[in-house]
């Protein structure tokens, strides 16, 4: 699997949007990024899936750049319960079934 | 409400006192896994199961046992446990789809944490 580069902290003012960045420079054709997040040594929580084209759930949006060396995390109204690590994934369908984060993108949201 | 349980949340024990920790799912997901999470090591996976009598080795499997008797349960099973083992520890499950039976997005458990002394 690709290995993927995430800041790692970002500040966010509640109600506006965060928007957190994943650089995967070196992902093939068939592999997938996902995005989960984890909040204080609580279960992670898986958040959104892309391969190429963006998508948008009930939780967030994710932007996939048209060469797929990044993606964007998009929460769009960031509330105080969102502030948690947010971690980039890439897999390959029908790949490895395990999961391996990295260190992930501290985001912290402030009133 | 679907979710993954997971039995004890907090566990203290001392060395070589044999433990098992619970997970269950109420999704009737194929795939179920165990990780560890350790600071700085980020999230290990122990071992894992596609489906009922089927379980592979994860990345750290030494010391630790699963069975997959049934479809919900998946208990971790620690025979003779050692301090190296303290750790916070996540089950996870996940239907498992497609032709290539692809795992999608795994649903974790609230996580166990373990101190062994």
């Amino acid at each position: 699997d690709a290995k993927t580069t995430q800041p790692t902290s970002m500040d966010c003012a509640e109600g506006r949007a965060a928007n957190l960045p994943c650089n995967h420079s070196t992902i093939s054709g068939n592999e997938y990024v996902y995005w989960y997040r984890q909040i204080h040594s609580q279960g992670p929580q898986y958040i959104i899936h892309g391969l190429k084209n963006n998508e948008t759930n009930e939780m967030a949006s994710l932007i996939i750049t048209e060469d797929r060396k990044s993606s964007t995390l998009i929460l769009p109204h960031a509330t105080l319960r969102d502030t948690a690590v947010y971690y980039c994934i890439v897999r390959v369908e029908g790949g490895s079934e395990k999961l391996v984060f990295g260190k992930g993108t501290k985001l912290t949201v402030n009133p | 409400e679907a979710q993954v349980t997971q039995n004890p949340r907090y566990l203290i024990t001392v060395t070589g006192k044999k433990l098992t920790v619970t997970c269950s799912q109420n999704m009737n997901h194929e795939y179920m896994s165990w990780y560890r999470q350790d600071p700085g090591l980020g999230l290990r996976q122990i071992y894992y199961s596609m489906n009922v009598e089927v379980t592979d080795k994860g990345d750290v499997p030494e010391g630790y046992k699963v069975s997959r008797k049934e479809k919900r349960n998946f208990p971790l099973i620690l025979e003779s446990p050692s301090p190296n083992q303290t750790s916070l520890y996540f089950c996870a499950s996940s239907p498992v789809v497609g032709t290539v039976r692809w795992v999608y997005e795994q649903y974790f458990g609230p996580g166990t944490r373990l101190t062994v002394t």
